[in-house]
């Protein structure tokens, strides 16, 4: 089993849409949950971190912790066809100071 | 705030010769950075953990002595890539550690001839 799970997609929503990006991880003591963004050929951009259970607002996006089920999303509200990336969920190693990422969900989002 | 650079950001080489990254964080300073390799379509792979003043921490299956790494300030991590051959070519990015959170460098394409 892998430790962070994310389906690989394509997710295709239309502009304006609401995008859901989810991640279940394996290791239930783990504490610190991370979403990054990832444009092909740059490095990851770091969009919301989550570290308690429930919903976490930026703007226009939305992290949800369930540790109970052990499940990370990230949802963005009024989708944009910038927002068209790789969305990469992490968490961290018990532990540690490391993170283990998925393998990333390619959102497209389509005029 | 938490800006983080690397330096070169696109290097051609011939097999063989090494190659130095630098990563830099600009307005924090960082005890512990990381490296990460990415390969085309591949999610990161993080190959060792720099901590400033003390050696790297390596994973597993990453030789230590290909890959050298220095922190030798709170703001500066150096990666060099020993004797590079065309299968180290990849995307090396680095991370710098800040109050829990990573955050990325631009990141490097190292191509190898």
């Amino acid at each position: 089993q892998k430790e962070v799970e994310q389906n690989s997609g394509p997710l295709s929503v239309p502009e304006g849409a609401i995008a859901s990006l989810n991640c279940t991880y394996s290791d239930r003591v783990s504490q610190s949950f991370f979403w990054y963004r990832q444009y092909s050929g740059k490095s990851p951009e770091l969009i919301m971190s989550i570290y308690s259970n429930g919903d976490k607002e930026d703007g226009r996006f939305t992290a949800q912790l369930n540790k109970a089920s052990q499940y990370v999303s990230l949802l963005i509200r009024d989708s944009q066809p910038s927002d068209s990336a790789t969305y990469l969920c992490a968490v961290n190693a018990p532990n540690t100071d490391k993170l283990i990422f998925g393998t990333g969900t390619r959102l497209q989002v389509f005029p | 705030g938490a800006v983080v650079s690397q330096h070169p950001s696109r290097v051609i080489c011939k097999s063989g010769t090494s190659v130095k990254i630098e990563c830099r964080s600009l307005d924090f300073q960082a005890t512990t950075m990381f490296w990460y390799r990415q390969f085309p379509k591949k999610s990161l792979m993080l190959m060792a953990t720099s901590n400033e003043g003390s050696k790297a921490t390596y994973e597993q299956g990453v030789e230590k002595d290909k890959f050298l790494i220095n922190h030798a300030s709170l703001t500066l991590s150096t990666l060099t890539v020993t004797s590079a051959h065309p299968e180290d070519s990849s995307f090396y990015i680095c991370s710098a550690e800040n109050y829990n959170e990573q955050f990325f460098g631009p990141g490097t394409r190292l191509t190898v001839l």
